[in-house]
């Protein structure tokens, strides 16, 4: 049983760039979440998903666009990649809107 | 807006020492939910505890414990005896009623010396 999973776990792009993470579960857990973990620092949330193609804007959405067709799924798209964008992206899910959220492995990513 | 400090940036402890771990929250809402996460060195993040803010009884697991403390907002975590492989970030986290957006301190690296 997998769980959670992330890919790609390393990515190195350039500014202006489109990237896109990738975040699956196999539990069907209604909540999805997408946080970066900046060098330092705790983690702030960009997008979160109550269900499928329902999402909502965290603390720090904009550069981001993310999408929820299938429970299991949810991408996590960095337009126009900017070198502020070089961070650890970690994927959560959670059975509840407050339940305990259980982390993926995280990606890191590297803007040149 | 709800915020977590954790005023401790890094502890450094000698092995079997105790050592407690400092968690100030702040929020308007009178429902919520306090966590704590560990980060070892390998980099993934690891559920140690969930508290509801209805329920302020302290909680003992193994050489863990939780004080919880409404009246001063804070959520502190004790680590008894600690070991090496105690050697990680501690993160708490305020998670908001009905929205499931949580908010994150900066995290406390403890390091345990042998």
């Amino acid at each position: 049983d997998a769980g959670i999973t992330q890919s790609p776990r390393y990515k190195i792009t350039e500014t202006g760039r489109q990237v896109t993470l990738m975040c699956h579960q196999t539990w069907s857990h209604s909540y999805m979440f997408w946080y970066r973990q900046d060098l330092g620092h705790g983690l702030r949330l960009i997008y979160y998903s109550a269900a499928a193609d329902i999402t909502d804007k965290g603390e720090v959405p904009d550069g981001y666009v993310v999408s929820r067709s299938k429970t299991e799924n949810f991408p996590l798209t960095l337009e126009s990649a900017t070198r502020s964008q070089t961070s650890v992206y970690f994927c959560a899910t959670a059975t509840g809107e407050f339940e305990t959220q259980y982390f993926g492995p995280g990606t890191r990513l590297l803007v040149l | 807006a709800q915020k977590v400090t954790q005023a401790q940036t890094e502890i450094s402890v000698v092995e079997k020492e105790d050592v407690t771990l400092d968690c100030v929250y702040e929020t308007r809402d009178t429902t919520y939910y306090l966590f704590w996460y560990k980060q070892p060195p390998s980099g993934e993040l690891v559920f140690l505890i969930r508290r509801n803010s209805f329920d302020e009884q302290n909680e003992i697991s193994g050489r863990y414990s939780w004080n919880f403390q409404k009246s001063t907002s804070s959520f502190n975590f004790t680590i008894t005896a600690s070991q090496v492989v105690d050697s990680a970030v501690y993160f708490c986290a305020l998670s908001r009623w009905l929205t499931g957006k949580s908010t994150f301190g900066d995290g406390t690296t403890l390091t345990v010396k042998p």
